[in-house]
């Protein structure tokens, strides 16, 4: 069973544009969670999706956004880009069946602002 | 390719008492980091313990301590006099200098009164 993907695994964008990352989960998995990983703040929470509904929300500003679709796919989007988002991003999906749950990280995506 | 295991999906522990979770970890790397996360329902990750490779004292913090052995690439964390707030999912990580991290597949911990 394929793991977890992301793309694009690198990117590079200037101050104040937007940029969209987007998350393929493991085959049969609904829910989709997205982190921001820096040296100086660790693992951040952004934002959970379930079954197309965000369900969780991290204490990140409005810039950051996300949704998921019907085949659990998931996209990030951030708006006008800071320097301070220069960051590794990465996605997180789980089954969530019978009371199981195990999270399957991807490889995230490195996003550099310059 | 770099690999993290961690061979307990879940485990169940009284109040007060002390549990260790078992994680190893696959690299030909000599400099990296070692990480406990530990994700309560609300989803957040919070940073329990990390250690760098290059040292040999194993990190202590309050009630959580690592047991780092790095010739047998084993990276586990006790938990001390443990608390009903302690019940989490706990993920074990690697990450080289090139801040490439690899988790675990987690631990669901639960702490029983």
């Amino acid at each position: 069973k394929a793991g977890v993907t992301q793309t694009p695994r690198y990117l590079i964008k200037t101050r104040g544009q937007q940029v969209t990352l987007s998350c393929s989960p493991i085959s049969g998995h609904r829910s989709v969670s997205w982190y921001q990983q820096t040296p100086g703040q660790g693992l951040q929470f952004l934002f959970e999706y379930f079954s197309e509904t965000q369900r969780n929300k991290g204490n990140f500003p409005g810039r950051f956004s996300g949704r998921q679709f019907s085949n659990s796919r998931s996209e990030m989007n951030v708006s006008t880009l800071e320097l301070g988002d220069s960051a590794l991003y990465l996605c997180a999906s789980s089954l969530e069946l019978a009371g199981t749950y195990e999270q399957y990280f991807g490889p995230g995506t490195r996003l550099t602002v310059t | 390719a770099q690999t993290v295991t961690q061979s307990q999906p879940e485990m169940s522990v009284q109040e007060a008492e002390t549990v260790t979770l078992s994680c190893t970890y696959d690299t030909s790397e000599n400099n990296y980091y070692l990480f406990w996360y530990k994700q309560p329902p609300s989803r957040q990750m919070i940073l329990v313990i990390r250690q760098e490779a290059y040292k040999q004292q194993n990190a202590t913090e309050n009630r959580f301590s690592v047991n780092f052995q790095k010739a047998a690439k084993s990276f586990s964390l006790k938990i001390s006099d443990s608390q009903l707030g302690d019940t989490a999912m706990y993920f074990c990580a690697f990450m080289n200098r090139d801040d490439k991290i690899i988790f675990g597949k987690g631990t669901r911990l639960h702490i029983l009164p």
